[in-house]
């Protein structure tokens, strides 16, 4: 699996756009990208996903360039509830693969 | 949306006994689910991939005869740690694959054990 490289941590204040940037130079074609959020003393939860180019959902956006060997999590207008921990994971789509999880991003966000 | 679930939610025992920890896919059917284990300030650590009707695969370094897992049908997996010493005191995660589904993973809440 694409190994990926994630900020340690960010920070930033309430109503402004977050980006995260993920790297995974070593992503193989069959591939997707996925973000997950990850409250303390809670299971992750689906953010968002993407193959290529842009998606785009209620909570979030995800960039993802031509030659797909990084992606981009945007959060427009965050507030204190998004502070968590947001985990960029690259698998294939095959059914059955596991998700192996880096180190990911801690997120703080302040009034 | 589909809902993962896990049972208890946190539990403490003595060293030595054991602990069955439950995962259930409460909405949809999971051919496949995956367990994880998460120490604090860490990320989430897989510990095997388990199949309805057929024998978990466990990743490197953790051992299946102390971590049982029994996936006896399409919405239920089980975790159970035998022997219970201090160090498996951990954050304890499942997650389950929907049939229909190719690559997005849903999340239970997680399971507390503390080994005493």
């Amino acid at each position: 699996l694409a190994k990926t490289t994630q900020p340690i941590s960010m920070d930033s204040y309430e109503g402004q756009e977050v980006n995260i940037t993920c790297s995974h130079n070593n992503i193989a074609t069959n591939d997707y990208i996925t973000w997950y959020q990850q409250f303390p003393s809670q299971g992750p939860r689906f953010i968002i996903q993407g193959y290529k180019t842009k998606v785009t959902n209620e909570v979030a956006s995800l960039f993802i360039p031509a030659d797909r060997k990084s992606s981009t999590l945007s959060l427009p207008r965050v507030s204190l509830s998004d502070t968590a921990v947001y985990y960029c994971l690259v698998g294939s789509n095959q059914a059955g693969t596991a998700l192996i999880f880096g180190k990911g991003t801690t997120l703080s966000v302040s009034s | 949306g589909a809902v993962v679930s896990q049972h208890p939610s946190w539990v403490i025992c003595k060293s030595g006994t054991s602990v069955k920890i439950e995962c259930r896919s409460l909405d949809f059917q999971a051919t496949t689910m995956f367990w994880y284990r998460q120490f604090p300030k860490q990320s989430l650590m897989l510990m095997a991939t388990s199949n309805e009707g057929s024998k978990a695969t466990y990743e490197q370094g953790v051992e299946k005869d102390k971590f049982l897992i029994n996936h006896a049908s399409l919405t239920l997996s089980t975790l159970t740690v035998t022997s219970a010493h201090p160090e498996d005191s951990s954050f304890y995660i499942c997650s389950a694959l929907p049939q229909r589904e190719r690559y997005e993973q849903y999340f239970g809440p997680g399971t507390r054990l503390t080994v005493t």
